[in-house]
Order: C-alpha cells, then structure tokens, then sequence
C-alpha cells in the first residue's frame, strides 16, 4: 500500500520567508501527484497537479517539483504572507487507484 | 461555475441515530468520491463512483455504511447506526475523469455523542 508522508507536520515562518514543504512516497508507480490547501474547517483547495511525465508545476507564487524515481515532491512557496497560513497536504495517485494523502503540514506565517 | 456542493456542513446526532450527507459535483464531473477526514489526518477514501457505478468501494464499512448515486449526478451517503467513532469530516471530491484533478466541497462535520 502507498504511504505519503510529509515532514515536518508544522512549520512557522515570519512574513516574506521563502519555505519549502516536503512530501515523499513509498511507490514511484505514480500516475499523479497533487498538493491541496485547507484552511481549518473547511475543505480542500487543490494548489497544483503534476502528471508522472513532469518534473515542475508554478502557479504564482507556488512551485512543486515531482521526482518520482526518488519519491520525493516539494512544494516552494516564495515571499510568504500571512493568508498563506493552513495545512498543506500531498496527495498521490498510483496508476488506475484513488489519490492516498500525507497527513499534512501545518504553516504559519507570522505578521 | 459552481464548485462541489455539499449538506448539511454539521450535523450533531445521538449514536445509533442515522445520519444522510449529499453531495452534488461539478456540472460534467463524471467521478465522483466520497473521503472520511479524521482530526489531524488525511482524507481516505470511502467510495468512488464512475457515473452511476461504484468502482471501489473496497474501504465502505458496509455493515453500517452505504452510498448512491442513482442519476449519476449526485450522491448520498448514509450511516445507519452511528458510532462514536464516525465522528468525522466526509468529504466529496469530483474530477472529470478517474484520473484527473480532484475538487473538494467544504465537507460535512458530523459528530457523534
């Protein structure tokens, strides 16, 4: 069974920091990987999807790199600001199966 | 365009009480999913549906759990008796093909007391 894990579970960052959130997973067979933003109680935003075939995906200020021979995806957010503040959560698909999720990344970015 | 809609957003029931949540996907969406989310966890995967036809149900605990979609549009899921432990945020999440991206509704809250 795949299992995601992302480390570390919280992060706290002053504004303006540039960071790095980490995802890996135990088999690269991926077809996709996904990274989603929840803000506490709600649901999950979805940030960027990276077929199996790419190395990157930018949207904004969002950068997410995929290495699947390593198992290993990072998502970079630059110059942070405050309403980047929620938990951060790797998903992953293997091929012809249902995303399996890390158990996320809290982030706060303090004023 | 609409995002995934989903009701009620909390719901608050004795156990061994039933409980129905509903959800209805993005206009197109042909694959549907319903997630349980645990505190401090994430989503796991209850059911898939592909149109009308569920397609892994595999981790439904079908001795209490069940789902519909009967259109192939929108869906049902209920729990009949509820456990303390269901106490959960379910999740639907649609996507355009099974292998597609995945949107979220707000999910339902539901405790157990």
């Amino acid at each position: 069974k795949q299992e995601v894990t992302q480390i570390p579970a919280a992060l706290s960052v002053p504004e303006g920091e540039n960071l790095v959130l980490n995802c890996s997973f135990t088999d690269s067979a991926i077809y996709n990987l996904q990274w989603f933003r929840q803000d506490p109680g709600k649901g999950l935003t979805s940030l960027l999807l990276i077929q199996s075939s790419q190395r990157e995906q930018t949207s904004g200020r969002l950068n997410a790199s995929l290495d699947k021979s390593s198992g290993r995806s990072t998502l970079y957010i630059a110059a942070s600001q405050p309403g980047d503040s929620a938990t951060y959560l790797c998903a992953v698909r293997p091929r012809a199966n249902n995303l399996f999720f890390g158990t996320g990344t809290r982030l706060t970015v303090i004023p | 365009e609409a995002g995934v809609v989903q009701s009620p957003r909390y719901k608050i029931i004795e156990k061994k009480q039933p409980v129905a949540f509903w959800c209805n996907p993005i206009s197109g969406h042909n694959t549907l999913y319903w997630y349980l989310q645990n505190l401090g966890q994430g989503p796991e995967l209850l059911i898939r549906y592909e149109n009308e036809e569920a397609v892994d149900d595999s981790q439904l605990p079908k001795d209490r759990f069940s789902a519909e979609r009967l259109k192939g549009v929108d869906s049902t899921l209920k729990i009949q008796p509820a456990e303390l432990g269901d106490s959960a945020v379910y999740l639907c999440a649609s996507s355009k093909q099974g292998n597609n991206e995945q949107f979220f509704g707000p999910g339902t809250r539901l405790t157990v007391l």
